[in-house]
């Protein structure tokens, strides 16, 4: 079965790099994801990487992907305060995506 | 606003009453996506419909809850004799490709 697992919390100063982590068990994931979720609303894709790449760069996020040790990571270069919020990991094959329980940042000033 | 729409945003009912949601894709987009999220967990696969076929179901997805997507376009879930398990947030999701789902803002439901 899938089992994704985050870090519950993150407390990080504004300016600051922001890394979240993640860890997924199904070796056969062909995208592993990041998603943003602000209180009230539904999930933003923020962004996502092919399971046969290692990095991906967009504008202020880094994903990093280990394929062997199942471990994804996003940076938040110069994190915001708009960028507090629940970080969601999840990996997916086709159609389903498969959750971890979230992060949430703060951001400090 | 072109993204996924879902109505209502809120619904609070009495146990044993039955509901239904609406969801309406991104209109370029024929897959579309059922997911449950309870408080403090992410968001779990539920359906998953491309076009009008409903291609898969979750074991979640008890046989007091029915999803169609009649004409391919909107969808709609509908839950019969509500029990309190059933209070979360009810995403929708579309894609026209099979890796990048949008979601909506979801529907909450509160079961009194």
């Amino acid at each position: 079965g899938e089992d994704v697992e985050q870090s519950l919390f993150l407390s990080v100063r504004e300016g600051d790099s922001s890394v979240i982590n993640c860890t997924y068990t199904d070796s056969s994931s062909t995208y592993l994801y990041w998603y943003k979720q602000e209180p009230g609303a539904g999930l933003q894709l923020l962004t996502y990487i092919f399971s046969n790449m290692d990095m991906k760069q967009d504008q202020r996020l880094t994903v990093l992907l280990n394929k062997k040790d199942k471990h994804l990571s996003l940076r938040i270069a110069d994190t915001q305060t708009g960028d507090s919020a629940i970080y969601f990991c999840a990996e997916g094959n086709d159609y389903k995506l498969s959750f971890g329980a979230g992060t949430t940042v703060t951001v400090r000033a | 606003d072109t993204g996924v729409s879902q109505n209502p945003r809120h619904k609070i009912t009495k146990r044993g009453q039955n509901v239904t949601f609406r969801c309406d894709p991104i209109s370029e987009h024929n897959r579309l996506y059922w997911y449950r999220q309870t408080l403090g967990q992410g968001p779990e696969f539920l359906t998953y419909f491309q076009n009008e076929a409903q291609l898969e179901k979750s074991r979640l997805l008890s046989d007091r809850f029915s999803a169609e997507r009649p004409k391919g376009s909107f969808s709609t879930l509908e839950i019969q004799r509500t029990e309190q398990g059933d209070s979360a947030m009810y995403l929708c999701a579309s894609s026209f490709n099979a890796y990048e789902q949008f979601f909506g803002p979801g529907t909450r439901l509160t079961v009194l």
